[in-house]
C-alpha cells in the first residue's frame, strides 16, 4: 500500500458542486499539506497542517477548506466548485521543517 | 517577482551527457533546499535534499547549492533517457515552515 493515498484518482463535477478530496499517510508524519499544480504555475499550496489542532491557510485558500479528523487524515473541500479549480490536487506529507516531502499520487480534478 | 525560478524548458541532452538544471531562489533567509523529479501524469519524487553552501553528491546526481548568488542546481551525470521528466526545485519559505516550488525544468534525454 501507498505511503500517502488521496481519494478519488479523477473526479468530474460540475460548477456549484461540493467536493471533498481525502488523504490519508501511514507514514507517521504530523505536517501535512494539500498543492494544486497548473501547467506553468508550478505548485502552490492551498492549506497545511502541523497537528489536529494546527490549521494554517496557504497561498490559494480562497475558495477551499480543510478538515484534519486525525493524524493520518486530512480532507480537502470544495464549498461551491467553479471551472477554475480544475487542476492536479497533491496531498503531502513531512516529518518535520527541514525535511522534504512525500506525495500522494494525486486526485485530477475537472470542474465543467 | 516568484519566490521560485526556474527555466521552463525544455532542456534536451543527448544520452550520457550531463544535464545542468538551475533554480533560483528570492529570499535570504532560505535554509533547505530540495529537488524533486516528477514524471507526466505522475507526483513529485524527492531526489535531491541540501542545506549548506558548495556540492552534495548522490549517485549520478550532485546538488549545488550558493546562498550569496541565490541560485541552487541540479547536475545529472550520465543522463539516461529514464531521466527524461520535469524537475522540480522547492525552497522553505520565511518562516520555515512551507516550501515553494518552481514550475520544473523539462528534460528530455535523447537516445
Amino acid at each position: 500500500d501507498a505511503d500517502v493515498t488521496q481519494t478519488p484518482r479523477n473526479r468530474i463535477t460540475k460548477t456549484g458542486k461540493r467536493i471533498m478530496l481525502e488523504c490519508s499517510q501511514t507514514k507517521g508524519h504530523d505536517r501535512m499539506y494539500w498543492y494544486r499544480q497548473d501547467p506553468g504555475l508550478g505548485l502552490r499550496l492551498i492549506y497545511y497542517s502541523f497537528d489536529v489542532k494546527d490549521i494554517n491557510k496557504g497561498e490559494i485558500s480562497d475558495g477551499y477548506s480543510v478538515s484534519r479528523q486525525a493524524q493520518a487524515k486530512f480532507s480537502l473541500s470544495l464549498e461551491s466548485a467553479i471551472p477554475n479549480q480544475t487542476a492536479l490536487y497533491f496531498c503531502a506529507t513531512s516529518p518535520g521543517q527541514s525535511y522534504g516531502y512525500t506525495f500522494g499520487s494525486g486526485t485530477r480534478l475537472t470542474v465543467v | 517577482q516568484k519566490e521560485v525560478e526556474q527555466n521552463s524548458g525544455p532542456l534536451s541532452v543527448p544520452e550520457g551527457a550531463i544535464a545542468s538544471l538551475n533554480c533560483t531562489y528570492s529570499d535570504r533567509v532560505s535554509q533547505s533546499f530540495f529537488w524533486y523529479r516528477q514524471y507526466s501524469g505522475k507526483s513529485p519524487e524527492l531526489i535531491m535534499s541540501i542545506y549548506s553552501n558548495g556540492d552534495k553528491e548522490d549517485g549520478r546526481f550532485t546538488a549545488q547549492l550558493n546562498k550569496a548568488s541565490q541560485y541552487v542546481s541540479l547536475l545529472i551525470r550520465d543522463s539516461q533517457p529514464s531521466d527524461s521528466a520535469t524537475y522540480l526545485c522547492a525552497v522553505n519559505g520565511n518562516n520555515f515552515n512551507k516550501f515553494y516550488f518552481g514550475s520544473g525544468t523539462k528534460l528530455n534525454v535523447k537516445p
